[in-house]
């Protein structure tokens, strides 16, 4: 089976540093995407990690291990905006499709 | 340049109706995916579309089906609608299944059925 797991909610405060956790289970991996999806809209993309390693976006940065399973996504200096849902998404083995986790609210708090 | 677009935006049907969604990807994107977001819950991935062929679709019954035309625009018909179907659909678009990591979605059609 596939299943990726992520916290459901995280709350932190504006300027804050916040790591969202991602742990996947899937019979085959080719990458670990992040999007962001705010309420009522559409999920936008954020990043994207094929190997090992840390990968910066601007405030955001994501982090994939492929020996143990997991990533995270982590935000830093949040504002008021990043109030969001985040949902981890593991390209599998067949790689036209994107399995989402359920996806982890988060509230940044002033 | 022009997003995803998806119509209509609402829609509200009775149980045992069809229904059909409509997507169009951004220009220059060859595939097209279909994912169904029940309240409050993550993406389900319905069907993925390349090229014109159906190359995987999700644990959904085969009352959920599509097409994708050669202008590579998409649709989605769901038949016997049960009120379980009641959710968000979401239509996704990427250069090609090899930028699928990459999708840009658009704003969805709500479904309600009742």
């Amino acid at each position: 089976g596939q299943s990726l797991e992520q916290p459901s909610e995280v709350t932190a405060v504006e300027g804050a540093i916040v790591q969202i956790n991602c742990t996947y289970q899937t019979s085959g991996f080719y990458g670990l995407s992040w999007y962001q999806q705010h309420d009522g809209g559409a999920p936008t993309f954020l990043s994207y990690n094929a190997l090992d390693g840390l990968e910066e976006t601007g405030r955001f940065s994501s982090f994939l291990s492929r020996s143990d399973s997991y990533g995270y996504l982590l935000l830093q200096e949040l504002q008021m905006k990043d109030s969001a849902s985040y949902f981890c998404a593991v390209r599998d083995s067949n790689k036209g499709k994107l399995i989402f986790g359920q996806g982890t609210e988060l509230s940044v708090k002033p | 340049e022009a997003g995803v677009t998806q119509s209509p935006t609402h829609l509200i049907k009775t149980r045992g109706q069809q229904v059909t969604l409509r997507c169009s990807p951004i220009s220059g994107h060859t595939s097209v995916y279909w994912y169904q977001q029940a309240l409050g819950l993550g993406l389900q991935f319905l069907l993925w579309y390349d090229e014109g062929e159906e190359r995987n679709r999700g644990n959904f019954p085969p009352r959920f089906s599509g097409r994708q035309f050669p202008n590579y625009s998409s649709e989605l018909n769901v038949n016997a609608l049960e009120l379980e179907d009641s959710a968000l659909y979401l239509c996704a678009s990427s250069k090609r299944w090899g930028s699928s990591y990459e999708q840009y979605f658009g704003p969805g059609t709500r479904l309600t059925v009742t």
